[in-house]
């Protein structure tokens, strides 16, 4: 079985210039959810889809952050205009139910985004 | 706020040694618990999930988790070098999970 699938794998911008992210789950899985994760911490959630919808977006900082899953399969992550402090791994999960509680995450190898 | 407290360590465990990681939350619903493993520069990859209270064990690995407490805790029994990594708590409840930030092991040969 396919892991979780995110390009590119490493993207260095300078600050005020847009970034994409993508991310391929699981075949089959409902629910995929964006962290960032700044060194030395936890994974943050930014946004939470389940099929297209989304269920949570409580963290990410809308005035600059964006993401879209169309057909509840791939999704994208957005950033524009990046600032410095969105230096940091972006991480793409997927779990199988159609809730996050308790369903496994599966996590893709993440894509490092460096702001100059 | 809900938060997932983890010591950032390091904690340092000689090999062969029962390591011992602790995780606190303060959401008194959450339902499920999970710990994951990071090795440095890789993603995280699922350890062990645990949703009743008591102990759960999985090879060298036990989680213990004790809602009245609302801790959760990691055992890693015969310590390898390879067990070297970061590990997180992930607490999840009403459709949503937090991480905390992590415990450094390090595995002394």
């Amino acid at each position: 079985e396919a892991g979780v699938a995110q390009s590119p794998r490493y993207k260095i911008i300078e600050k005020r210039q847009s970034v994409a992210f993508w991310c391929n789950p699981i075949s089959g899985h409902a629910t995929l959810y964006w962290y960032q994760q700044i060194l030395g911490q936890g994974p943050k959630l930014l946004i939470q889809f389940q099929n297209n919808g989304v269920v949570d977006d409580s963290q990410l900082p809308k005035d600059r952050f964006s993401a879209e899953r169309l057909k509840g399969v791939d999704s994208t992550l957005k950033i524009q205009p990046a600032k410095l402090e969105d230096s940091a791994v972006y991480l793409c999960a997927s779990s199988a139910g159609l809730a996050g509680g308790q369903e496994t995450q599966y996590f893709g190898p993440g894509t490092r985004l460096l702001v100059l | 706020q809900k938060e997932v407290e983890q010591n950032s360590g390091p904690l340092s465990v000689p090999e062969g040694a029962i390591a011992s990681l602790n995780c606190t939350y303060s959401d008194r619903g959450s339902q499920s618990f999970f710990w994951y493993r990071q090795y440095s520069g890789k993603s995280p990859e699922l350890i062990m999930f645990i949703y009743s209270n008591g102990d759960k064990e999985d090879g060298r690995f036990t989680a213990q988790l004790n809602k009245a407490s609302q801790y959760v805790s990691l055992l890693i029994r015969d310590s390898q070098p390879s067990d070297s990594a970061t590990y997180l708590c992930a607490v999840s409840g009403d459709d949503k999970i937090i991480f905390g930030k992590g415990t450094r092991l390090h595995i002394l040969p």
